[in-house]
């Protein structure tokens, strides 16, 4: 079962606008990460939030994280066209004790990007 | 330079045959994961390892197999069971800590003819 649901489905902007996207999750988690896939390609990772932080930066990428909420949002600021992409949400499940040998990831369904020039 | 490596990038299958996809990591990273990946849909995770000779199953793990030989290989067999096969597969790993972010490889495209 997928664990993050983001929103819009689909964005479109003008080149130089800022792009918001958000996602909700189901259950506690260690940490909340954002991806970026291009069309037909794997994904690469942007940014990860710990579960005890509440925003984040990354050059033109910033991520909020309300855990009482169950959500995150991420805003690309002056967007590019390089930017079009569709980008994912994805969380592990918090497991006690502390699991230390990997985390079964859990990917949203994305959100479409088109930046237009 | 350090990655993760599927092979082929694109793949046909015949009905009832069974195909394996490859993953290669030489990050000498633990854990090693398989997503499929539907049109305009998230990613599904089929199988993952997060360690040698141990794998676990994902919520999609019908009609499909893995091995965890060697800690570079996680390779992922489609087999005629699976009646709806054809999707992007992704192959992920990690260090296999909390907190670490997870290298993907370029993905399958495979097609059923």
């Amino acid at each position: 079962s997928q664990q993050g649901e983001e929103d819009p489905q689909a964005l479109s902007i003008q080149e130089g606008e800022n792009a918001t996207m958000n996602c909700s999750y189901k259950t506690s988690i260690n940490n909340l990460q954002w991806y970026r896939q291009n069309s037909g390609r794997g994904l690469v990772h942007l940014i990860l939030i710990r579960s005890n932080e509440r925003e984040k930066h990354s050059g033109r990428l910033r991520v909020t994280l309300d855990t009482s909420k169950k959500s995150s949002s991420l805003l690309i600021t002056a967007s590019r066209a390089a930017d079009t992409a569709s980008y994912f949400c994805a969380t592990d499940a918090m497991r006690s004790p502390p699991v230390n040998t990997g985390n079964q990831f859990y990917f949203g369904t994305g959100t479409s990007l088109t930046v237009i020039p | 330079d350090g990655g993760i490596t599927q092979s082929p990038k694109y793949l046909f299958r015949k009905e009832g045959q069974n195909v394996t996809l490859s993953c290669e990591q030489n990050l000498n990273h633990d854990a090693m994961y398989w997503y499929r990946q539907d049109p305009g849909q998230g990613l599904r995770l089929i199988y993952y390892s997060q360690i040698v000779n141990d794998f676990q199953k994902g919520d999609i793990a019908e009609g499909y197999s893995v091995s965890r030989e060697k800690k570079e290989s996680f390779p992922l067999t489609v087999t005629s069971a699976q009646k709806n096969p054809t999707a992007f597969y992704l192959c992920a790993s990690t260090p296999g800590r909390l907190f670490a972010e997870a290298f993907f490889g370029q993905g399958t495209r495979l097609t059923v003819v």
